[in-house]
């Protein structure tokens, strides 16, 4: 059973600072996906990782990818408040069609 | 841009009442899915469906059922509500992963469902 874990599962942070959330994963897999949420809102697509070493970056947030690890990271640079979400990541067994999420990591950005 | 929309954004029924819950997708994808989301659980999957009239249980479909009759269309059914089923309940689509694509699931404005 494919099973996804992130951490922290709550992060409060201060505007300008940098953190990482993490996202481990069990077992054999060639796709991940990093999404956000906003509060009473659905979610919303942020980054696909296809490959082992991905990077990919928008604005503030950078996703990578380490298949043989089994981990994928979302780090955030210089925060400000409008990051503040949940952000999910989730993965697909390989040749699977349905994904497989992580419990959420709430981020909150205090001023 | 994908469009998924669901039926209703709020709904209350009673324990009991059969509850029909649709959503649309307007991209032509094959693949369609039903979460549902709750605090500290993440979101589960509960049925997926992969062509029309075609359906596949995800990890928690006890008490649901699905209907995919047009491509376009995916719908949820709760035969007899019960409070425990009491959640936001999200819908998806995606292309299937033979077509182009990098496989990602679109999804919708979810419907929060108060069963009493």
């Amino acid at each position: 059973e494919l099973k996804v874990e992130q951490n922290p599962l709550f992060l409060s942070m201060q505007e300008g600072k940098n953190y990482t959330i993490y996202c481990n994963y069990s077992t054999t897999s060639d796709r991940l996906y990093w999404y956000r949420q906003d509060p009473g809102k659905s979610l919303e697509s942020l980054f696909v990782l296809l490959s082992n070493g991905a990077v990919k970056q928008e604005g503030r947030l950078m996703a990578s990818l380490d298949t043989k690890a089994r981990l994928s990271t979302l780090h955030i640079t210089a925060a400000v408040h409008d990051l503040s979400a949940t952000y999910f990541c989730a993965v697909d067994k390989s040749g699977n069609e349905k994904l497989t999420f992580g419990t959420g990591t709430r981020l909150t950005i205090i001023p | 841009d994908v469009k998924v929309t669901q039926s209703s954004r709020y709904l209350v029924k009673r324990t009991g009442e059969k509850v029909f819950l649709e959503c649309v997708q307007d991209m032509d994808h094959e693949n369609m899915f039903w979460y549902r989301q709750d605090p500290g659980l993440g979101l589960r999957l509960i049925y997926f469906s992969y062509d029309v009239k075609m359906k596949e249980k995800g990890d928690i479909p006890e008490g649901y059922s699905v209907s995919r009759e047009k491509k376009e269309r995916f719908s949820l059914i709760l035969e007899s509500a019960s409070t425990n089923q009491t959640s936001m309940y999200l819908c998806a689509s995606a292309v299937v992963r033979s077509r182009e694509g990098q496989g990602e699931q679109f999804f919708g404005p979810g419907t929060r469902l108060t069963v009493l």
